[in-house]
Protein backbone atom coordinates (compact mmCIF):
# COMPACT_ATOMS: atom_id res chain seq x y z
CA UNK A 1 0.00 0.00 0.00
CA UNK A 2 0.81 3.72 -0.43
CA UNK A 3 1.80 5.97 2.67
CA UNK A 4 2.74 8.59 4.11
CA UNK A 5 3.89 9.32 7.47
CA UNK A 6 4.35 12.89 9.45
CA UNK A 7 4.32 13.56 13.34
CA UNK A 8 1.22 14.31 14.55
CA UNK A 9 1.81 17.41 16.33
CA UNK A 10 4.99 19.52 17.37
CA UNK A 11 5.77 22.28 19.55
CA UNK A 12 8.16 25.19 18.87
CA UNK A 13 8.93 28.45 20.31
CA UNK A 14 8.59 31.64 18.61
CA UNK A 15 11.71 33.36 16.70
CA UNK A 16 13.07 29.35 16.92
CA UNK A 17 13.49 26.75 13.88
CA UNK A 18 11.73 23.85 13.52
CA UNK A 19 12.22 20.90 11.25
CA UNK A 20 8.71 18.68 10.14
CA UNK A 21 9.92 15.68 8.64
CA UNK A 22 7.87 13.40 6.10
CA UNK A 23 8.62 9.88 4.51
CA UNK A 24 6.47 8.01 1.95
CA UNK A 25 6.68 4.80 0.62
CA UNK A 26 4.45 5.05 -2.89
CA UNK A 27 4.20 3.57 -6.03
CA UNK A 28 6.19 5.26 -8.38
CA UNK A 29 6.88 9.23 -7.51
CA UNK A 30 6.01 12.13 -9.47
CA UNK A 31 6.79 15.06 -6.91
CA UNK A 32 5.75 16.04 -3.41
CA UNK A 33 4.23 18.97 -2.30
CA UNK A 34 3.67 20.84 1.11
CA UNK A 35 0.79 22.66 2.25
CA UNK A 36 -0.44 24.84 5.13
CA UNK A 37 -3.68 24.36 6.61
CA UNK A 38 -4.74 26.83 9.49
CA UNK A 39 -7.82 25.67 11.51
CA UNK A 40 -11.02 25.98 10.11
CA UNK A 41 -9.62 26.43 6.44
CA UNK A 42 -8.47 25.31 2.81
CA UNK A 43 -5.03 24.07 2.94
CA UNK A 44 -2.68 26.48 0.80
CA UNK A 45 0.31 26.00 -1.30
CA UNK A 46 3.60 26.16 0.16
CA UNK A 47 6.08 24.56 -1.66
CA UNK A 48 6.71 21.58 -4.08
CA UNK A 49 9.80 19.33 -4.89
CA UNK A 50 10.72 16.99 -7.59
CA UNK A 51 14.41 16.65 -7.64
CA UNK A 52 16.86 16.13 -4.83
CA UNK A 53 17.48 18.85 -3.21
CA UNK A 54 16.85 21.94 -0.84
CA UNK A 55 14.22 24.32 -2.21
CA UNK A 56 14.15 28.10 -0.18
CA UNK A 57 11.33 29.99 -0.04
CA UNK A 58 11.93 32.64 2.13
CA UNK A 59 11.71 31.60 5.64
CA UNK A 60 10.56 28.26 4.23
CA UNK A 61 12.99 25.38 3.29
CA UNK A 62 11.77 22.21 1.34
CA UNK A 63 14.29 19.21 0.90
CA UNK A 64 14.00 16.12 -0.72
CA UNK A 65 15.53 12.82 -1.01
CA UNK A 66 14.19 10.32 -3.28
CA UNK A 67 16.29 7.47 -2.57
CA UNK A 68 15.84 8.17 1.02
CA UNK A 69 11.64 8.37 0.53
CA UNK A 70 12.17 11.55 3.01
CA UNK A 71 11.78 15.07 2.98
CA UNK A 72 11.27 17.79 5.44
CA UNK A 73 9.73 21.57 5.07
CA UNK A 74 11.97 23.65 7.61
CA UNK A 75 10.77 26.57 9.19
CA UNK A 76 12.80 29.79 10.32
CA UNK A 77 12.35 32.80 12.69
CA UNK A 78 9.00 31.45 13.66
CA UNK A 79 5.99 33.55 13.98
CA UNK A 80 2.72 32.70 15.78
CA UNK A 81 0.89 33.27 12.57
CA UNK A 82 2.71 29.55 11.68
CA UNK A 83 0.39 28.04 14.06
CA UNK A 84 -1.33 25.69 11.80
CA UNK A 85 -0.98 22.16 10.23
CA UNK A 86 1.27 20.98 7.07
CA UNK A 87 0.75 18.19 4.78
CA UNK A 88 2.84 16.44 3.22
CA UNK A 89 1.60 14.88 -0.36
CA UNK A 90 3.15 13.05 -2.90
CA UNK A 91 2.27 12.76 -6.41
CA UNK A 92 2.31 8.90 -7.11
CA UNK A 93 2.90 6.97 -10.85
CA UNK A 94 -0.70 7.86 -12.11
CA UNK A 95 -0.51 11.31 -11.05
CA UNK A 96 -2.62 11.02 -8.27
CA UNK A 97 -2.12 12.82 -4.71
CA UNK A 98 -1.02 10.76 -1.85
CA UNK A 99 -1.86 13.12 1.46
CA UNK A 100 -0.49 12.41 4.64
CA UNK A 101 -2.52 13.07 7.80
CA UNK A 102 -0.79 16.45 8.77
CA UNK A 103 1.63 18.02 11.47
CA UNK A 104 0.26 20.47 14.01
CA UNK A 105 2.67 23.15 14.45
CA UNK A 106 1.86 24.63 18.22
CA UNK A 107 3.88 27.93 17.94
CA UNK A 108 4.43 29.25 21.64
CA UNK A 109 5.46 32.60 23.04
CA UNK B 1 -10.41 36.24 -9.00
CA UNK B 2 -12.20 34.69 -6.94
CA UNK B 3 -10.45 30.91 -7.09
CA UNK B 4 -12.66 28.58 -6.15
CA UNK B 5 -15.69 28.79 -4.74
CA UNK B 6 -17.87 26.30 -2.79
CA UNK B 7 -21.37 26.70 -0.93
CA UNK B 8 -22.81 26.12 1.57
CA UNK B 9 -20.33 26.62 4.32
CA UNK B 10 -22.09 24.44 6.42
CA UNK B 11 -24.72 21.93 6.63
CA UNK B 12 -26.81 19.72 8.83
CA UNK B 13 -28.60 16.43 7.04
CA UNK B 14 -30.66 13.96 8.71
CA UNK B 15 -30.28 10.36 7.71
CA UNK B 16 -31.50 9.34 4.30
CA UNK B 17 -31.62 13.36 3.00
CA UNK B 18 -29.58 13.56 -0.33
CA UNK B 19 -27.97 17.06 -1.53
CA UNK B 20 -25.61 18.85 -3.63
CA UNK B 21 -22.66 20.65 -2.74
CA UNK B 22 -21.59 23.22 -5.09
CA UNK B 23 -18.32 24.56 -6.94
CA UNK B 24 -16.85 26.68 -9.02
CA UNK B 25 -14.06 27.94 -10.38
CA UNK B 26 -13.22 30.43 -12.52
CA UNK B 27 -9.62 30.30 -13.10
CA UNK B 28 -10.20 28.03 -16.45
CA UNK B 29 -8.85 25.00 -15.06
CA UNK B 30 -9.07 21.26 -16.92
CA UNK B 31 -8.75 19.13 -13.85
CA UNK B 32 -11.35 19.83 -10.87
CA UNK B 33 -11.38 17.69 -7.52
CA UNK B 34 -12.96 16.57 -4.40
CA UNK B 35 -11.71 15.44 -1.15
CA UNK B 36 -13.07 15.06 2.01
CA UNK B 37 -11.15 15.14 5.48
CA UNK B 38 -11.77 13.34 9.05
CA UNK B 39 -9.66 13.94 11.59
CA UNK B 40 -6.25 12.34 11.87
CA UNK B 41 -6.35 11.17 8.57
CA UNK B 42 -4.93 12.80 5.17
CA UNK B 43 -7.57 14.07 2.31
CA UNK B 44 -8.88 11.73 0.61
CA UNK B 45 -9.89 11.63 -3.24
CA UNK B 46 -13.67 10.88 -3.65
CA UNK B 47 -13.88 11.82 -7.47
CA UNK B 48 -12.42 14.09 -9.88
CA UNK B 49 -12.55 15.54 -13.13
CA UNK B 50 -9.95 16.02 -16.36
CA UNK B 51 -12.17 17.98 -18.10
CA UNK B 52 -15.77 18.79 -19.12
CA UNK B 53 -17.71 16.04 -19.49
CA UNK B 54 -15.13 13.61 -17.89
CA UNK B 55 -15.28 12.36 -14.84
CA UNK B 56 -13.38 9.91 -12.58
CA UNK B 57 -13.94 7.98 -8.86
CA UNK B 58 -11.05 8.93 -6.42
CA UNK B 59 -10.33 6.23 -3.62
CA UNK B 60 -13.62 6.94 -1.83
CA UNK B 61 -16.42 7.25 -4.58
CA UNK B 62 -19.19 5.40 -2.62
CA UNK B 63 -22.34 7.22 -1.87
CA UNK B 64 -21.13 10.29 -4.18
CA UNK B 65 -21.79 11.47 -7.63
CA UNK B 66 -20.65 14.10 -9.77
CA UNK B 67 -20.87 15.82 -13.15
CA UNK B 68 -18.99 18.11 -15.22
CA UNK B 69 -21.25 20.01 -17.71
CA UNK B 70 -19.00 22.69 -17.68
CA UNK B 71 -15.22 23.74 -17.18
CA UNK B 72 -16.16 26.33 -14.40
CA UNK B 73 -18.71 23.65 -12.34
CA UNK B 74 -18.20 20.49 -10.57
CA UNK B 75 -21.17 19.72 -8.07
CA UNK B 76 -21.00 16.95 -5.61
CA UNK B 77 -24.07 15.00 -4.87
CA UNK B 78 -24.61 13.09 -1.75
CA UNK B 79 -27.62 10.49 -2.04
CA UNK B 80 -29.20 8.76 1.16
CA UNK B 81 -26.57 10.56 3.56
CA UNK B 82 -25.25 8.37 6.06
CA UNK B 83 -23.06 9.16 9.61
CA UNK B 84 -19.95 7.99 7.85
CA UNK B 85 -20.25 11.22 5.51
CA UNK B 86 -20.15 13.38 8.36
CA UNK B 87 -16.79 15.38 7.37
CA UNK B 88 -15.15 18.40 5.93
CA UNK B 89 -15.39 18.38 1.92
CA UNK B 90 -12.84 20.79 0.04
CA UNK B 91 -13.04 21.05 -3.95
CA UNK B 92 -10.24 21.84 -5.42
CA UNK B 93 -8.65 22.76 -9.04
CA UNK B 94 -5.47 22.60 -11.05
CA UNK B 95 -4.08 23.22 -14.55
CA UNK B 96 -2.29 20.77 -14.46
CA UNK B 97 -2.55 16.72 -14.16
CA UNK B 98 1.59 16.91 -14.10
CA UNK B 99 1.30 18.79 -10.93
CA UNK B 100 4.77 20.47 -11.84
CA UNK B 101 4.34 24.03 -10.59
CA UNK B 102 0.80 23.49 -10.82
CA UNK B 103 -0.36 23.21 -7.46
CA UNK B 104 -4.31 22.81 -6.20
CA UNK B 105 -6.48 25.69 -5.40
CA UNK B 106 -8.91 25.00 -3.10
CA UNK B 107 -12.25 25.69 -1.76
CA UNK B 108 -12.95 27.28 1.79
CA UNK B 109 -14.68 23.65 2.36
CA UNK B 110 -18.02 22.50 3.09
CA UNK B 111 -18.46 21.38 6.85
CA UNK B 112 -20.87 18.38 6.40
CA UNK B 113 -22.68 16.81 9.81
CA UNK B 114 -24.94 14.02 8.91
CA UNK B 115 -26.96 12.88 12.44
Amino acid sequence: GQNIDQPTEMTATEGAIVQINCTYQTSGFNGLFWYQQHAGEAPTFLSYNVLDGLEEKGRFSSFLSRSKGYSYLLLKELQMKDSASYLCAVVDSNYQLIWGAGTKLIIKP
Amino acid sequence: NAGVTQTPKFRILKIGQSMTLQCTQDMNHNYMYWYRQDPGMGLKLIYYSVGAGITDKGEVPNGYNVSRSTTEDFPLRLELAAPSQTSVYFCASSSSRDQNNSPLHFGNGTRLTVT
